[in-house]
């Protein structure tokens, strides 16, 4: 069955850069979370999109920004990029009934090493 | 305020059943008690949720008290494969993103 696929595996970028971070969620899932886990740390939710829309917002730096887009995909654009943002960025889809709220799906995740 | 409360830690033998405990005593009427695991620097994989009744799949078992404040998540028979964080959260319903926070560290022994 398909996954959550995220783009890319790995990345090293220098302080003060920019990266962006691609998520593709399951076929049909409309809904996109964005997480972002810190070594040691529990994943801590920074961004969803329902629809395309902004649905829900955590701790997402402002330096951050995230769309999701008329195919469902996702992106995660981070600018200014600081040594504390390394880290494991998951993104996880699940498609919202309604009735029943759906289970989250998470990708493998992409590695950013600020450097 | 944290919503669960988790061991830290819990170690289990191979093959043995693994009882892993939550305490949820502000649990809403309106939030489903889920449960994910952490396989190291993998993505949390879904286990099983539910609101009230008892639930099984392939995977486990979720034990829900009557009065909803606590549950238990019960691997029949562990293997090092289950060796994972395992975290207890609760969620309302619809579209609602996952809280993590202090799982228990699950060490599954030969």
């Amino acid at each position: 069955a398909a996954g959550v696929i995220q783009s890319p595996r790995h990345l090293i970028k220098e302080k003060r850069e920019t990266a962006t971070l691609k998520c593709y969620p399951i076929p049909r899932h409309d809904t996109v979370y964005w997480y972002q886990q810190g070594p040691g740390q529990d994943p801590q939710f920074l961004i969803s999109f329902y629809e395309k829309m902004q649905s829900d917002k955590g701790s997402i730096p402002d330096r951050f920004s995230a769309q999701q887009f008329s195919d469902y995909h996702s992106e995660l654009n981070m600018s200014s990029l600081e040594l504390g943002d390394s880290a494991l960025y998951f993104c996880a889809s699940s498609f919202e009934t309604g009735e029943e709220t759906g289970e989250l799906f998470f990708g493998e995740g992409s590695r950013l090493t600020v450097l | 305020d944290a919503k669960t409360t988790q061991p830290p830690s819990m170690d289990c033998a191979e093959g043995r059943a693994a009882n892993l405990p939550c305490n949820h005593s502000t649990i809403s009427g309106n939030e489903y008690v889920y449960w994910y695991r952490q396989i190291h620097s993998q993505g949390p994989q879904y286990i099983i949720h539910g609101l009230k009744n008892n639930e099984t799949n392939e995977m486990a078992s979720l034990i829900i008290t009557e009065d909803r404040k606590s549950s238990t998540l019960i691997l029949p028979h562990a293997t090092l494969r289950d060796t994972a964080v395992y975290y207890c959260i609760l969620r309302p319903n619809a579209g609602n993103m996952l809280t993590f926070g202090g799982g228990t560290r699950l060490m599954v022994k030969p």
